[in-house]
């Protein structure tokens, strides 16, 4: 398995702000992915980012919205643009260290309140 | 449009006896299963997963069984202890989804000492 860890673990916003949160594994790994949980629902796959290129978003999530980063093997960051209320979430990387099928593991999170 | 289903969104169980979780998933292209369980404030943490060429997959107290032609699985948690009480996932995927995960609403359990 691999650890992950996520900053911030927790942020409140104001509304039309940005915040841009880190993930940060302790080991190279093939795939990483972006989820997201509202309150009450399930987990949302927002995009997978890609090493060294533009990452490949879900249906209904848009790169100006959540543009992401991934400039190495290790590390990858995820921007929520321009902040309203509908956007108070928790964040969530997840990791996929082998090839298909494979476990993926999740980072601790970070708990987004936008007012 | 929901393809992975848990009904049944909270389950209470006395300690010692067994919990049954199900789940059902739409897309035939799945092939490839898993559970999670998930405190407050916490990211998921992998429980146990089963490829679509097993029917059965077991890891101490947690099985996993799976019915490809319902498409339908379900994790048997034997004996239940309290600190299983969490809310639990399933999750799906396929080859051509490359990993790429299709979550279940979780099902809360509590386990009753």
């Amino acid at each position: 398995s691999a650890v992950i860890s996520q900053k911030p673990s927790r942020d409140i916003c104001q509304r039309g702000t940005s915040l841009t949160i880190q993930c940060q594994v302790d080991s190279q790994v093939t795939m990483m992915f972006w989820y997201r949980q509202q309150p009450g629902q399930s987990l949302t796959l927002i995009a997978t980012a890609n090493q060294g290129s533009e990452a490949t978003y879900e249906s209904g999530f848009v790169i100006d919205k959540f543009p992401i980063s991934r400039p190495n093997l290790t590390f990858s960051t995820l921007t929520v643009s321009n902040m309203s209320p509908e956007d108070s979430s928790i964040y969530l990387c997840s990791v996929v260290t082998g090839g298909y099928p494979d476990t993926q593991y999740f980072g601790p999170g970070t708990r987004l309140t936008v007012l | 449009d929901q393809q992975v289903k848990q009904n049944s969104p909270s389950l209470s169980v006395q300690e010692g006896r067994i919990s049954i979780l199900n789940c059902d998933y739409t897309n035939s292209m799945f092939d490839y299963f898993l559970w999670y369980k998930k405190y407050p404030a916490e990211g998921p943490t992998f429980l146990i997963s089963i490829s679509s060429i097993k029917d059965k997959n077991e890891d101490g107290r947690f099985t996993v069984f799976l019915n490809k032609s319902a498409k339908h699985l379900s994790l048997h948690i034997v004996p239940s202890q309290p600190g299983d009480s969490a809310v639990y996932f399933c999750a799906a995927t396929g080859s051509r989804g490359n990993n790429r995960l299709a979550f279940g609403k979780g099902n809360q359990v509590v386990v009753i000492p």
